[in-house]
C-alpha cells in the first residue's frame, strides 16, 4: 500500500514567486493535515480537511496560504506571494480515524527555500 | 512559553547504554501524548499514544510513561538502528480541533 506521498521534495524560490504543494494522502483516509518546520523551531500544525472540508486552519500563517482538498483526494498547498521567512520543510499527514486514534502517516516532506 | 519541551536536545550514546528521552508539557486538559520517530529526510514515524497518567507502552526496546506534568521515553539496550529524532506532540482542549502541538525533538545517536 502507498504511504504519503508530497511533491515537490524540494523547491527553491524566489521572493515574491508562487508555488504550490501537493500531497496524495493514503486512499482511504479521510482526515488530510498540513504541518510546517521552520528551521530550529518544532513542528507546527497548519490545518486539517476532512474529506473536501476545511475543519481547522487556526494554523495557517496568513492570507499568502491557500489549502485546498479536491474531491476530497489529493491537496495543494499555494503559497502567493512567498516570503522569505515561509522557508521551511511542509509535511502532509493523512489518517483514517478522528479523535483519540492519532496515528497520523506522514509524507517525506516538501522542502521550500525562498531566497 | 513553550507548551512542548523535550530534553535533552541531543543525546549521544553507546550501544547498549540504556537511557530515557523527555517529554514536558504544560497545557491543560491533555487529550494525548504522542511519541513520533524520525529519520533524516523521512516524515515522523508514528510510536506511541499515552491517554492518561500512569499509563504505560512498549514496542521493541522502546518504552513510554507518561505522568501529569511529562513522558519518558526509555530505550533499552539500544542499536545504531535506533538512532533518530524522537518527537513528543500533545493533543489538547483548546488546542485546536485535531492539531498535534510539538516539541522540538531529541536527536539520538547510538554508536557502534
Amino acid at each position: 500500500e502507498a504511504g504519503v506521498t508530497q511533491f515537490p521534495s524540494h523547491s527553491v524560490i524566489e521572493k515574491g514567486q508562487t508555488v504550490t504543494l501537493r500531497c496524495d494522502p493514503i486512499s482511504g483516509h479521510d482526515n488530510l493535515y498540513w504541518y510546517r518546520r521552520v528551521m530550529g523551531k518544532e513542528i507546527k500544525f497548519l490545518l486539517h480537511f476532512v474529506k473536501e472540508s476545511k475543519q481547522d486552519e487556526s494554523g495557517m500563517p496568513n492570507n499568502r496560504f491557500l489549502a485546498e482538498r479536491t474531491g476530497g483526494t489529493y491537496s495543494t498547498l499555494k503559497v502567493q506571494p512567498a516570503e522569505l521567512e515561509d522557508s521551511g520543510v511542509y509535511f502532509c499527514a493523512s489518517s483514517q480515524a478522528r479523535g483519540f486514534n492519532r496515528e497520523l502517516f506522514f509524507g517525506e516532506g516538501s522542502r521550500l527555500t525562498v531566497l | 512559553e513553550d507548551q512542548v519541551t523535550q530534553s535533552p536536545e541531543a543525546l549521544r550514546l553507546q550501544e547498549g547504554e540504556s537511557s530515557s528521552l523527555n517529554c514536558s508539557y504544560t497545557v491543560s486538559g491533555l487529550r494525548g501524548l504522542f511519541w513520533y520517530r524520525q529519520d533524516p529526510g523521512k516524515g515522523p514515524e508514528f510510536l506511541f499514544t499515552l491517554y492518561s497518567a500512569g499509563e504505560e507502552k512498549e514496542k521493541e526496546r522502546l518504552k513510554a510513561t507518561l505522568t501529569k506534568k511529562e513522558s519518558f521515553l526509555h530505550i533499552t539496550a539500544p542499536k545504531p538502528e535506533d538512532s533518530a529524532t524522537y518527537l513528543c506532540a500533545v493533543q489538547y482542549l483548546g488546542g485546536g480541533a485535531d492539531g498535534l502541538t510539538f516539541g522540538k525533538g531529541t536527536h539520538l545517536i547510538i554508536q557502534p
